[in-house]
């Protein structure tokens, strides 16, 4: 079975920096998707960027950027000049060829004026 | 376009009593998904349906159960409330064809005593 791990439970950053969210994953398949979701306070789940196994290139979302690393089973997300309004629950989601989507435990982001 | 509903938002229940969360799409989607989600768990798949009259479990399925008679919608039923099953509920559904990204309803809040 696939496991996702997030290994930072919380996060602080500065207003107007970069922090970047580290997720690592474990599967022994070759074709799969990876997400980003945010959670804020209003506890809606809104998906954030989206990333093909099968794509080289890493996914971009306007300030929201991932770090790729097949390889080493890695995909962590950026988020660039950091806003008021990024402070939620942030998910990492892996989806295989089983029809489930697979979350990690969720890292806690705060942001700071 | 209402996406993902769910109903109630809020529901208190005494151990031992049953209920039904609601669930409805109308994106045409054929997949729909319950998770639970816990403080430091994540989100964890219930059960999952690939289409009306196909449901299959999940990662956390005992006290539960769901059907799929249409395509619109997918009830999950508690059948004896139990403390351990105070949680918050989310539905969520996709397209069988890429992109494969999961719309989530706004959550259900429930709590046994």
């Amino acid at each position: 079975a696939q496991t996702v791990t997030q290994s930072q439970p919380e996060m602080s950053v500065q207003e107007a920096e970069t922090v970047t969210l580290s997720c690592t994953y474990d599967t022994s398949e070759s074709d799969y998707y990876l997400f980003w979701y945010k959670q804020p306070p209003s506890r809606q789940m809104i998906l954030v960027i989206r990333q093909e196994a099968y794509k080289q290139q890493n996914a971009t979302e306007n300030r929201f950027s991932v770090n790729f690393q097949k390889a080493a089973k890695s995909f962590s997300l950026k988020i660039s000049d950091s806003q008021l309004g990024d402070a939620a629950m942030y998910f990492c989601a892996y989806w295989g060829s089983n029809y489930k989507l697979t979350f990690g435990k969720g890292t806690l982001l705060t942001v700071n004026p | 376009n209402a996406g993902v509903t769910q109903t109630p938002k809020f529901q208190v229940l005494k151990t031992g009593q049953s209920m039904t969360l609601q669930c409805a799409q109308d994106m045409n989607h054929e997949y729909m998904s319950w998770y639970r989600q816990d403080p430091g768990m994540g989100l964890r798949l219930i059960h999952y349906s690939v289409g009306a009259g196909i449901t299959d479990q999940g990662e956390v399925p005992n006290g539960y159960n769901v059907s799929r008679s249409t395509t619109e919608d997918f009830p999950l039923r508690l059948l004896s409330a139990a403390p351990s099953q105070t949680s918050v509920y989310f539905c969520a559904s996709r397209k069988a064809t890429l992109p494969y990204e999961q719309y989530f309803g706004p959550g259900t809040r429930l709590t046994v005593t």
